[in-house]
């Protein structure tokens, strides 16, 4: 992902808590998602955020900045499991209710005991 | 039960041949894309579909083609116009865009296909 940037690689404490940030372009953006990524298998949609604030679903957050094309996703309380790359995703309007995803190269979490 | 479907999900194929990876939904989304993915790299995307017989080419659309005769599938064929074929290939849909200026519906994706070229 040209426009998008996030940390390549971070390693936390299970039972810790973690967050990843991800700056963005900020032209045409329409909205900021988040996937989780084991290795070697397909990603799976976490969170999406479209206005500024914090969106909560269990013991994950996503925050949104649009002033300043940033977002953080927050892990709590780690579990081993959590174990896996996390991409940040920016949607923008390809026009005729076209969206098109620009995805950033993913963090790869690393959970130790 | 609802889902993507990608076949198979491992797929070996020799420099110079064409080959084409499948990709069906039974979740009635109306919008199919094609990503690949290298490693250390994001996804990266080759071609979309909106609706029924209508694409548009992704960042990396050169040594690729689609089809959309249905709704339920978006069929990619790797050329051997393709430079570096060797990836993993995820398929995604999701629905339509809400409206106008409405935030879009996330995308699922199906399992990958790991294609190896050599």
């Amino acid at each position: 992902g040209q426009n998008i940037d996030q940390p390549t690689e971070m390693t936390a404490t299970e039972g810790a808590i973690v967050q990843i940030n991800c700056t963005y372009q900020t032209s045409g953006f329409n909205g900021l998602f988040w996937y989780q990524q084991h290795a070697g298998e397909a990603p799976t949609f976490l969170s999406y955020n479209v206005l500024d604030g914090l969106e909560e679903k269990g013991r994950f957050s996503s925050f949104l900045s649009r002033s300043k094309g940033y977002s953080y996703l927050l892990l709590k309380e780690l579990q081993m499991k959590d174990s896996a790359s996390y991409l940040c995703a920016e949607s923008k309007d390809s026009g005729a209710g076209s969206y098109q995803l620009t995805f950033g190269k993913g963090t790869k979490l690393s959970v130790i005991p | 039960d609802g889902g993507i479907t990608q076949s198979p999900k491992y797929l070996f194929r020799k420099e110079g041949q064409n080959v084409t990876l499948s990709c069906e939904q039974n979740l009635n989304h109306d919008a199919m894309y094609w990503y690949r993915q290298d490693p250390g790299q994001g996804l990266r995307l080759i071609y979309y579909s909106q609706i029924v017989n209508d694409f548009q080419k992704g960042d990396i659309a050169e040594g690729y083609s689609v089809s959309r005769e249905k709704k339920e599938s978006f069929p990619l064929t790797v050329t051997s116009a393709q430079k570096n074929p060797t990836a993993f290939y995820l398929c995604a849909s999701r629905l339509r865009g809400r409206g106008p200026e409405q935030p879009p519906y996330e995308q699922y994706f199906g399992p990958g296909t790991r294609l190896t070229v050599t």
